[in-house]
């Protein structure tokens, strides 16, 4: 699986919107983007995955840009129920389906 | 409502004896693992399982065993021969091969005193 970089930390006021940025400069043609996200003492949760096109879902949306070397997770009005940590994991859909989780970016959202 | 059930939530023991963790899913995947999490840490895979009576070691097996013996559970014994075992446990499951993701239990944290 390939290596993703995360900021350790954002901050974001309540209501405003949260842009979790992820490098993944190593992609593969066939890795898929994956977004978790894990509240304190809980165990993750699923948002958002894309392979090359954006995605949108109730909860986020996925911004890849063009060469797949990046992308954005966007909260468009965060809430303080969504001060957590999010991971940003790709991976191929045939690779074991394990998912490899690194540090993760704990978004606090402020009021 | 379907799910993944983790028991207990907590779960205390005296070094040197084993506990077996439940992991328990009725959403009918095949796929089931098992994460470490350490305080501030990401998760570190254990042991995963793709189809019943088949599993394999993770990065951090060492210490630990599993069973798959029916499609909906999927227990993880910490044995004596782990070193530091105390951590929040979470196990997870999928439909094998697709793109689809994980669905996590709620965890358990075991403290070994």
């Amino acid at each position: 699986d390939a290596k993703t970089t995360q900021p350790p930390s954002m901050d974001c006021a309540e209501g405003r919107a949260a842009n979790l940025p992820c490098n993944h400069s190593t992609i593969s043609g066939n890795e898929y983007v994956y977004w978790y996200r894990q509240i304190h003492s809980q165990g993750p949760q699923y948002i958002i995955h894309g392979l090359k096109n954006n995605e949108t879902n109730e909860m986020a949306s996925l911004i890849i840009t063009e060469d797949r070397k990046s992308s954005t997770l966007i909260l468009p009005h965060a809430t303080l129920r969504d001060t957590a940590v999010y991971y940003c994991i790709v991976r191929a859909y045939n690779a074991g389906n394990m998912l490899t989780f690194g540090g993760g970016t704990r978004l606090m959202v402020k009021p | 409502d379907g799910g993944i059930t983790q028991s207990p939530k907590y779960l205390f023991r005296k070094e040197g004896q084993n506990v077996t963790l439940s992991c328990e899913q009725n959403l009918n995947h095949d796929a089931m693992y098992w994460y470490r999490q350490d305080p501030g840490q990401g998760l570190r895979l254990i042991y995963y399982s793709q189809i019943v009576n088949d599993f394999q070691k993770g990065d951090i097996a060492e210490g630990y065993s599993v069973s798959r013996e029916k499609k909906e559970s999927f227990p993880l014994t910490v044995t004596s021969a782990q070193k530091n075992p105390t951590a929040f446990y979470l196990c997870a499951s999928s439909i094998a091969r697709t793109d689809y993701g994980y669905t996590f239990g709620s965890g358990t944290r075991l403290t070994v005193v």
